[in-house]
């Protein structure tokens, strides 16, 4: 089962809009961290925000976390067509593993 | 600086055979993680190897086995390879000190027949 949930499941947006997109979960957390997939290949990691953190940049990347509601947001600004890819968020708590979510699908239009 | 390569890249094998699938991690990483990728889904942990010992395992059945060798690279074998086993595989590699920051390979691409 998936630990996670992006909202919205796809996104389509004209390049140099924004693009923000969600992501809650369900249980205590260390990290959550975002990675992009492009055509489903590999996962590139892109920012990584510790539970006791609230917001965290990284280039035209936002993130902010709100433990009490159990959810996080990313923002990409000025997006490119090189931004079209799926976007997922990851969460570890105190085990090993990484608890993804179903991704959301981002396509940015010329 | 070598990331994590993994192979072969497409498979393609029939229902009730036995496949194997290789990971290399990245050059200073010691800990490798395999994962489940369905289509339209995200990942979906396996198991974790350190030291050559599985130290954590997800919701898979004892079809799904994995060693890990003393230069750190891996296997993962699936027996018995069901229509439902077709996915792409991920192999991520991470550090002992810094295992939240997993570092992905390109993946596998697994098609049963």
């Amino acid at each position: 089962s998936q630990q996670g949930e992006e909202d919205p499941q796809a996104l389509s947006i004209q390049e140099g809009e924004n693009a923000t997109m969600n992501c809650s979960y369900k249980t205590s957390i260390n990290n959550l961290q975002w990675y992009r997939q492009n055509s489903g290949r590999g996962l590139v990691h892109l920012i990584l925000i510790r539970s006791n953190e609230r917001e965290k940049h990284s280039g035209r990347l936002r993130v902010t976390l709100d433990t009490s509601k159990k959810s996080s947001s990313l923002l990409i600004t000025a997006s490119r067509a090189a931004d079209t890819a799926s976007y997922f968020c990851a969460t570890d708590g105190n085990d090993y593993k990484l608890s993804f979510g179903a991704g959301t699908t981002v396509t940015v239009r010329a | 600086d070598a990331g994590v390569t993994q192979s072969p890249t497409h498979l393609i094998k029939t229902r009730g055979q036995q496949v194997t699938l290789r990971c290399s991690p990245k050059s200073g990483h010691d800990t490798v993680s395999w994962y489940q990728q369905a289509l339209g889904q995200g990942p979906q942990f396996i198991f974790q190897y350190y030291e050559e010992e599985e130290r954590q395992r997800g919701n898979f059945p004892d079809r799904f086995s994995g060693h890990q060798f003393p230069n750190y690279s891996s296997e993962l074998n699936v027996n018995a390879l069901l229509l439902g086993d077709s996915a792409l595989y991920l192999c991520a590699s991470s550090s002992l000190e810094r295992t939240d920051t997993q570092y992905f390979g390109p993946g596998t691409r697994l098609t049963v027949l």
